[in-house]
């Protein structure tokens, strides 16, 4: 139990255009998400906490306008790259709350990442 | 006060061997306290997670000691296998996991065969 997907696995795309990176919850419904950056051999930066029918809470530093996010279902969020440029470039993970089996926390499962390249 | 701070950077141990990646923390508010584990390519997948209120906490070969008072935890993996070569990361996170994590910095392990 526990699976999260994204899609696409990997994209290319051109220097303006945008790009929509899709998280899905398979076996359970999450009523928040979360979406993280990753450079290289660095660790995992949030970005937004998306929860469900309502805006995303975008962490400093990132711009909302840029980054747009959805998380219009209780099993699906979308995170959108606006004009997209060459340093957007990067790992985009997302990741899934549920109340753990153990019945004693939250715990957080994330999908396999996109890599988006930017052209 | 938000950080975690996960030593060593890079591990190799030999196989058999037990690995050590120990994490330090500020927030007294943080409760709980997961270890992921990455492969290149990769989503961080969750492998063991405890509480504050118990020291330790064993699965299989992965094991977690916590010491409340020094605002520590440790991953411990017993009889490392080539197959544990990967990236592990220590997190933080308050309300019993339901705010956002705060990870560790990443300690990459290499198991020598």
């Amino acid at each position: 139990g526990a699976v999260v997907s994204q899609h696409p696995s990997w994209v290319i795309c051109k220097s303006g255009t945008s790009v929509k990176i899709e998280c899905r919850s398979l076996d359970f419904q999450a009523t928040t998400m979360f979406w993280y950056r990753q450079f290289p051999k660095q660790s995992l930066m949030l970005m937004a906490t998306s929860n469900e029918g309502s805006k995303a809470t975008y962490e400093q530093g990132v711009e909302k306008d840029k980054f747009l996010i959805n998380h219009a279902s209780l099993t699906l969020s979308t995170l959108t790259v606006t004009s997209a440029h060459p340093e957007d470039s990067s790992f985009y993970i997302c990741s899934a709350r549920v109340w753990g089996n153990a019945g004693s926390a939250y715990e957080q499962y994330f999908g396999p990442g996109t890599r988006l390249t930017v052209t | 006060q938000q950080q975690v701070k996960q030593s060593p950077q890079s591990l190799i141990v030999q196989k058999g061997g037990i690995s050590i990646i120990n994490c330090a923390y500020e927030n007294t508010a943080f409760d709980y306290f997961p270890w992921y584990q990455q492969f290149p390519g990769k989503g961080p997948a969750l492998l063991i997670a405890i509480r504050p209120d118990v020291s330790e906490k064993k699965e299989g070969r992965f094991t977690i000691s916590f010491n409340k008072s020094a605002k520590q935890f440790s991953l411990h993996i017993m009889d490392s296998q080539p197959g544990d070569s990967a990236t592990y990361f220590c997190a933080a996170s308050s309300g019993q996991g339901a705010q956002k994590l705060v990870f560790g910095q990443g300690t990459r392990l290499t198991i020598n065969p």
